[in-house]
């Protein structure tokens, strides 16, 4: 299985609703991560989780909140987001840190469009 | 000197033709340089990668040039297909890092 499997597929949400993304994977990685994609731009780091525990965080404000409540899975848990909030949330996962002499190979799952009214 | 560069921002060629698409770094920490193939509506999957001990590397029709001195490298599809019409995003790294630096993106369009 190399499959990152991320859900919702779509998002339609308030500027005053909560709500989660989430992502999974069973290939053994330690490393997940998740991107911001606007249309036609790169993908944008947000964070990154090592064996667990969150290791980068690009100053993301605050009403984006991680989760990874075990080796397996990711959360992205949203709360009074913005319009310009609106984007592809992409989950992606590697080997890990400590992988050495095997660079970090990034498997993305197919993202989760998020649109904010 | 985080930034990587990439051009042409979009290219379209004719079914077998070789697409080339450029980039360039300036950080010199850099040591690990993939590109990654993007379909619409799906997240990007890793095509082909090369570290900068070796000046080219080949997988499939798909071959990296990586010029060191110049901190540059390009990514070449011979005999191109419709099927390769996607957004391709070069990267970049250091350490065996997590923090990938990705360019712009190229939006190519292979006709039939």
């Amino acid at each position: 299985d190399t499959e990152v499997t991320q859900t919702p597929k779509h998002l339609v949400m308030g500027m005053t609703n909560k709500k989660s993304l989430k992502c999974e994977q069973h290939m053994g990685h330690r490393a997940m991560y998740w991107y911001k994609q606007k249309a036609k731009k790169p993908p944008e780091l947000m964070f990154v989780y090592s064996y667990e525990k969150l290791s980068i965080n690009e100053s993301v404000p605050s009403r984006f909140s991680p989760e990874c409540p075990n080796s397996s899975l990711l959360n992205l848990h949203l709360h009074a987001l913005q319009p310009e909030d609106s984007a592809l949330y992409l989950c992606a996962s590697s080997q890990g840190p400590r992988a050495f002499g095997t660079n970090e190979k990034l498997f993305f799952g197919s993202g989760t469009q998020l649109s904010v009214l | 000197q985080q930034q990587v560069k990439q051009s042409p921002q979009s290219l379209i060629v004719q079914k077998g033709g070789i697409p080339i698409i450029n980039c360039a770094y300036e950080n010199t920490a850099f040591d690990y340089f993939p590109w990654y193939q993007q379909f619409p509506g799906k997240g990007p999957a890793l095509l082909i990668a090369i570290r900068p001990d070796v000046s080219e590397k080949k997988e499939g029709r798909f071959t990296i040039s990586f010029n060191k001195s110049a901190k540059q490298f390009s990514l070449h599809i011979m005999d191109s297909q419709p099927g390769d019409s996607a957004t391709y995003f070069c990267a970049a790294s250091r350490n065996y890092g997590q923090n990938f630096v990705f360019g712009p993106g190229t939006r190519l369009s292979v006709l039939p």
